[in-house]
């Protein structure tokens, strides 16, 4: 099945300490985003990568960090600069402009990081 | 630049009764226009969209959308809604050439039986 992969389910981190969240995909698409989800604020985006070895800030990026060097992969980490990091993040692709379904985003199930 | 609106934070409903979840957005020209459904813990799933054509979207599990231009609204409706429809809802809006949606707060549904 295709689809994408958010992994763990359930992260808890101590203060002062980075962690990766990690976020695969085997749907072929060049787009990758990854938001973050907080009670009653939407939807906010980090990063985005619209092509392997490039990304680009979102609207929140500061404290957090992104890489992309497989197609398949877009690992986010939440260090320890991010002030208030305790949310849900969703990862998210989209086939690139100009083929099938270019438009529509795909969600992974989400990871529920909690800083104690 | 875009943006979305969804006035209501929560809408509670009795099983069987219609609904309607309102969206509002700003963005000069026609944009793509899309309705998300969160179930609590889980990612989003795409419930229908709307980028040109007929103004009267159908989507999936019986929902229905209309674009109405004079109005910058693209409400969601569904004429009779399960105890399973509980959830969030997602407005999003992204311009024609922008690689990136502008997603609504959301709107929390709650069904009573």
């Amino acid at each position: 099945d295709g689809g994408i992969t958010q992994s763990p389910k359930y992260l808890f981190r101590k203060e002062g300490q980075n962690v990766t969240l990690s976020c695969e995909q085997n749907l072929n698409h060049d787009a990758m985003y990854w938001y973050r989800q907080d009670p009653g604020q939407g939807l906010r985006l980090i990063y985005y990568s619209q092509i392997v070895n490039d990304f680009q800030k979102g609207d929140i990026a500061e404290g957090y960090s992104v890489s992309r060097e497989k197609k398949e992969s877009f690992p986010l980490t939440v260090t320890s600069a991010q002030k208030n990091p305790t949310a849900f993040y969703l990862c998210a692709s989209k086939p690139s402009e100009g083929a099938p379904g270019t438009d529509t985003q795909y969600f992974g199930p989400g990871t529920r990081l909690t800083v104690l | 630049a875009q943006s979305v609106t969804q006035p209501d934070i929560h809408i509670t409903v009795s099983e069987g009764a219609s609904l309607e979840l309102r969206c509002n957005y700003s963005y000069g020209a026609t944009p793509y226009l899309f309705w998300y459904v969160q179930s609590p813990g889980q990612g989003l799933q795409l419930l229908l969209k709307y980028f040109s054509g007929d103004t009267l979207v159908q989507g999936i599990k019986g929902f229905e959308a209309e674009f109405k231009r004079s109005q910058s609204s693209f409400n969601l409706r569904k004429p009779s809604v399960h105890w399973s429809d509980a959830a969030e809802y997602f407005c999003a809006v992204r311009a024609g050439g922008s690689y990136i949606p502008t997603f609504g707060r959301g709107t929390s549904l709650i069904v009573h039986p």
